[in-house]
């Protein structure tokens, strides 16, 4: 069965400051990868995706960056956050039109 | 370009009740419409899709959705809600053939009173 993991859970960190949060796929061969952001209260808006390592594709422009530096895992970060950065992060693999998300981590920039 | 629209923010219902959440959508090609739920805090569960065929779906723990052409809506509907269908529905699109980009709705928060 596959299983997609994030890391950390939750955040704080510092307005200026750097983020890395990581995704992780087992027991799916060569997904199709993305990242959501999802503000407060809101609706879920697609950042990037990825369907192969080495290939990421930017759907939103945030001040983020991704990366797919093995088969299995996404990065997204940036080097200086900003207030507007704060929500929730959806690491999410899919398959044939059905779409599967990790548990998110929640982001709060102060 | 892909729209949807969750007409209704909130929707509260008694637990036995039966519901309806709305969701239509425009998009001028081929899509895939489905329904996801996002309990508070916690990431979304994929419940159902519809591609073509049998305009009436159905998902996980007793929902349904019908896919109506002419009224280029997909709602989704329980007979008898639970109070631990108490959660966040999303519908969403995506068109077939690219890169299973979804485009989510506003969202309907349902809540079921014991």
């Amino acid at each position: 069965a596959q299983t997609i993991h994030q890391w950390p859970v939750a955040e704080i960190k510092a307005v200026g400051s750097p983020l890395s949060l990581g995704c992780t796929i087992k027991g799916k061969s060569s997904p199709n990868l993305y990242w959501y952001w999802q503000a407060t209260g809101g609706t879920l808006q697609q950042l990037f995706y990825s369907i192969t390592v080495g290939q990421v594709e930017s759907v939103v422009q945030l001040n983020l960056s991704a990366s797919r530096p093995k088969d299995d895992q996404f990065i997204l970060s940036t080097e200086k956050l900003l207030l507007s950065h704060s929500g929730f992060y959806l690491c999410a693999w899919s398959l044939a039109a059905e779409v599967f998300f990790g548990k998110g981590t929640r982001l709060t920039v102060v | 370009t892909q729209t949807v629209s969750q007409s209704d923010a909130h929707v509260t219902v008694f637990e036995g009740d039966s519901v309806e959440l709305r969701c239509n959508y425009s998009y001028g090609g081929s899509i895939y419409l489905s329904w996801y739920i996002q309990h508070h805090g916690r990431g979304l569960q994929f419940l159902l899709k519809y591609y073509s065929g049998n305009p009436v779906v159905q998902g996980v723990n007793g929902f349904k959705a019908e896919f109506s052409k002419s009224d280029s809506s997909f709602h989704l509907r329980k007979a008898s809600v639970h109070w631990s269908d108490s959660a966040v529905y999303f519908c969403a699109v995506s068109a077939t053939g690219g890169n299973n980009k979804l485009t989510f709705g506003q969202g309907t928060v349902l809540s079921v009173i014991p």
